[in-house]
């Protein structure tokens, strides 16, 4: 069964480092986004991305975030310049089409912020 | 504000026991429910329901919607070592599935 891929599972980087993750969504998913979750609290929705362009975003996806998909198959989430407050696990997830379909999750990148 | 809350928090029983957890949910413009199990790492998307009254059903797994009451049980039955893991209840909002998930229920099968 096909897959959502994201690399790399564990990232460590130190305050103020620009960090990429990266994602391979399911190859005909037309619907992309990124989630997250602090240890020990709820997964959260980031952004949403279709068409080449973000259809919504959350308050916590400020201007230090950012998302492209830069060749047709790779989905990035990038961080300009991390908070320690950034450390989490990052989730990308795709879905064919936009209504009534569950999201498939990759298996998510910890980002530790030190 | 959408609310998915789930109940209990935390939940420890022995193998060969049935399990209920609950999710109850202030959404508007209901569309669907989700649940899903995460272990490790990614949630895996168990079962989606969008009609009241309707078992959906996957082995030892089951779940059912109450869209009156406002809430849906996921049932494990006979559970198992490989049950342990926490299960998230989550709908989507707006037009493109963003989700809103609930704080899960953390489920510990004893051997």
């Amino acid at each position: 069964e096909p897959e959502v891929t994201q690399t790399p599972s564990h990232q460590v980087t130190q305050m103020g480092q620009e960090v990429i993750l990266r994602c391979v969504p399911i190859s005909n998913h037309l619907y992309f986004y990124w989630y997250r979750q602090i240890l020990g609290q709820k997964v959260e929705f980031l952004v949403s991305f279709y068409n080449n362009e973000i259809s919504e975003k959350s308050e916590i996806f400020d201007d230090q975030f950012s998302v492209e998909r830069p060749d047709g198959s790779n989905f990035t989430l990038k961080i300009r310049s991390t908070k320690l407050e950034d450390s989490a696990m990052y989730f990308c997830a795709s879905i064919q089409s936009s209504y009534n379909s569950p999201l498939h999750f990759g298996n998510g990148t910890r980002l530790t912020v030190t | 504000e959408d609310k998915v809350v789930q109940s209990p928090l935390s939940l420890v029983v022995h193998e060969g026991d049935t399990v209920t957890l609950n999710c109850s949910y202030e959404v508007t413009n209901f569309r669907s429910l989700l649940w899903y199990k995460q272990e490790k790492k990614a949630p895996t998307f168990l079962f989606m329901l969008t009609s009241s009254g309707i078992e959906k059903k996957s082995g030892r797994l089951s779940s059912i919607l109450d869209k009156k009451e406002l809430f849906s049980i996921l049932n494990i039955t006979a559970t198992q070592t490989g049950d342990s893991a926490i299960y998230l209840c989550a709908l989507p909002r707006g037009g493109n599935e963003k989700l809103t998930f609930g704080t899960g229920t953390r489920l510990t099968i004893i051997p």
